[in-house]
């Protein structure tokens, strides 16, 4: 079964250093999102991205977010100055078309800590 | 604005007992989805169940079960017989109707533990 490939599974970062969290979406997807959970906490969403650019980002997704498709096949999120508070499980998630109709498939994660 | 609530923070049930995780949802669209995800000890998420809000069919899959309730903004989940694998976090979540990507917005997990 296609599923949505992340990497690094874990990463451990120095505070102020920049961060590049990779995904890989199932190939016939169109939909691409991120998503955040602190440790122990819900699921929180960052940004949703179709054609090109984002479609949807929530307050969380400030200034020091940013994410790019660089390719056909890569979806990443960049975080530019990390701080502590970025400590966290990041999602990726992709849909076949809207996700409320097609459903979307997360990936496993990419555990971050910032130290 | 969309909500979603699952007010049992954590449950223990001993194994082969059924289990319900409530769920409460808020929204002002009429036009609506909800979604059941699985997050297990090594932490992916797994979807379970998509319902819209015009589908108000209760539905069964081997051991799980859903109860759609428009009037009272319910989705509850029901485990029967549950098993020591079924102990995993699991979110009730959200997603509107709109034009291009939509998102989902989550609850906060109910935690369940089934002792052997």
């Amino acid at each position: 079964e296609p599923e949505v490939t992340q990497t690094p599974s874990h990463q451990v970062t120095q505070m102020g250093q920049e961060v590049i969290l990779r995904c890989v979406p199932i190939s016939n997807h169109l939909y691409f999102y991120w998503y955040r959970q602190i440790l122990g906490q819900k699921v929180e969403f960052l940004v949703s991205f179709y054609n090109n650019e984002i479609s949807e980002k929530s307050e969380i997704f400030d200034d020091q977010f940013s994410v790019e498709r660089p390719d056909g096949s890569n979806f990443t999120l960049k975080i530019r100055s990390t701080k502590l508070e970025d400590s966290a499980m990041y999602f990726c998630a992709s849909s076949e078309g809207r996700g409320f109709t097609y459903g979307y498939t997360f990936g496993s994660g990419t555990r971050l800590t910032v130290v | 604005a969309q909500k979603v609530t699952q007010a049992q923070t954590e449950i223990s049930v001993v194994e082969k007992e059924d289990v319900t995780l409530d769920c409460v949802y808020e929204t002002r669209d009429t036009t609506y989805y909800l979604f059941w995800y699985k997050q297990p000890p090594s932490g992916e998420l797994v979807f379970l169940i998509r319902r819209n809000s015009f589908d108000e069919q209760n539905e069964i899959s081997g051991r799980y079960s859903w109860n759609f309730q428009k009037s009272t903004s319910s989705f509850n989940f029901t485990i029967t017989a549950s098993q020591v694998v079924d102990s995993a976090v699991y979110f009730c979540a959200l997603s509107k109707r709109q034009t291009g990507a939509n998102n989902l917005f989550f609850g906060t997990g109910t935690r369940l533990t089934v002792i052997p």
